[in-house]
């Protein structure tokens, strides 16, 4: 199995600022990685596909970058509804797996 | 509107079972290939299975392989998870999520907001 694994795990930033959340892979998943962000209550929100292409309505700020095993999501200009947590997923190889997830909380 | 909801869930013994039921409307659902992921309480999403649009094509999670069924009736545009032998560990929000496919990769990009399913004595 693919071990996915980001970091850091929780991440404090000013709103109005950039964030960076990164994702590796344990071995080459190619492009074929997802970035998700879910609020609490709330199901997971797609927001990046095929490791750097933002899902229909997702804001300019979110760009996602990367292959193979080193993948990154980044939020420019941070506003108070990006803080959640972020999940980044393999579809490279069954079974699909998920990192353990960024929380970004505002600093 | 292209929705997804999840039913079915709720408070089962370990060892027991559990139908977990996912209603698809405002899509061709015969066309959309199927999964569901889970995510227990106060902890990350873990992808549990996939089906292909005819059924064809499945796939399990290692820690719900021989145990969990997917299945889909794409006449009830519904998905279903057969639950068995569950375990206290399978204590989680069940999701059913839509699969996107296109030239430059998959994602999930329609989900439900979930049923939970608690294992417990």
């Amino acid at each position: 199995e693919i071990v996915m694994t980001q970091s850091p795990v929780t991440l404090s930033v000013s709103p109005g600022e950039s964030a960076t959340l990164s994702c590796r892979a344990s071995q080459s998943v190619n492009s074929n990685l997802v970035w998700y962000q879910q609020k609490p209550g709330q199901a997971p929100r797609l927001l990046i596909y095929g490791a750097s292409i933002r899902a229909t309505g997702i804001p300019a700020r979110f760009s996602g970058s990367g292959s193979g095993t080193e993948f990154t999501l980044t939020i420019n200009s941070l506003q108070s509804e990006d803080f959640a947590d972020y999940f980044c997923q393999q579809h490279n190889r069954w079974p699909r797996t998920f990192g353990q997830g960024t929380k970004l909380e505002i600093k | 509107e292209v929705q997804l909801a999840e039913s079915g869930g709720g408070l089962v013994q370990p060892g027991g079972s559990l139908r977990l039921s996912c209603a698809a409307s405002g899509f061709t659902f015969s066309t959309y290939e199927m999964n569901w992921v889970r995510q227990a309480p106060g902890k990350g999403l873990e992808w549990v299975s996939f089906m292909s649009t005819s059924g064809s094509v499945i796939q399990y999670a290692d820690s719900v392989q021989g145990r969990f069924t997917i299945s889909r009736d794409n006449a009830q545009n519904s998905l279903f998870l057969q639950m068995n032998s569950l375990r206290a560990e399978d204590t989680a929000i069940y999701y059913c999520a839509r699969e996107y496919i296109t030239s430059s990769g998959r994602a999930l990009d329609v989900w439900g907001k979930g049923t939970t399913v608690t294992v417990s004595s």
